[in-house]
């Protein structure tokens, strides 16, 4: 398997423009996760579904993100405005199941600049 | 709520150095222990786990004991090159919150030659 697959690498765009952010998980797994990781808050949890359907959204810092699961091999992070306070590496990372002994298994990131 | 706390870094060590990170946890229940690691430029990847009280992970030299007496689970080498320089993360998570897991600040390390 190729792993999490994230796309784009790198993002650069201006403050008020809309950025997506993609995400391939792994085959048969169940859980995706979405994180945003800065120097100034280390690694944050902003979202993640199991078996498409968000289950707990509680780190999503304000109404201009907005996370989707339209299928079990592709999601989107979009934050509409953006933000120079947006600006961090943004990692996807799935899991199989449900145990709490699983790992989870992270994307390469996409960097994130918002000028 | 869970929480994990790792010695603060930044952490510099010689090549051949002895390693430990410290990670204390605070959880309800039996959660499952991981040691992540982030090269420059990549994502976490797990680097060893345990999954009950007094299992030893271990990977690459690298080991890890879960403690659930002083719920610790510190990582420890014995021996580490610069190829080991990287971000540590010390995780949790419960089987009752479906899959979430917890993640320490992080601790960097740097081995010089």
């Amino acid at each position: 398997d190729a792993g999490v697959i994230q796309s784009p690498r790198h993002e650069v765009t201006e403050m008020g423009q809309e950025v997506t952010l993609r995400c391939k998980p792994i085959s048969g797994h169940d859980y995706l996760f979405w994180y945003r990781q800065t120097m100034m808050r280390g690694l944050e949890l902003l979202i993640y579904f199991n078996n498409n359907v968000p289950i707990d959204d509680s780190g999503m810092p304000e109404d201009r993100f907005s996370a989707k699961m339209p299928n079990a091999s592709f999601s989107t992070l979009k934050i509409q405005p953006s933000e120079p306070r947006d600006s961090a590496v943004y990692f996807c990372a799935s899991s199989p199941g449900t145990s709490g002994r699983e790992t989870q298994y992270f994307g390469p990131g996409t960097r994130l600049t918002v000028l | 709520g869970d929480s994990v706390t790792q010695m603060e870094g930044p952490v510099t060590l010689s090549e051949e150095a002895f390693l430990t990170i410290n990670c204390t946890y605070t959880a309800t229940g039996y959660p499952s222990l991981f040691w992540y690691v982030q090269y420059p430029g990549e994502g976490l990847q797990l680097l060893l786990k345990a999954t009950k009280a007094d299992d030893k992970g271990s990977n690459k030299g690298f080991e890890a004991t879960y403690r659930k007496e002083t719920t610790s689970f510190h990582l420890e080498k014995g021996s580490v090159q610069v190829s080991d320089s990287a971000v540590y993360f010390c995780a949790l998570t419960r089987n009752t919150n479906a899959g979430k897991s917890t993640f320490g600040d992080g601790t960097t390390l740097t081995v010089k030659p």
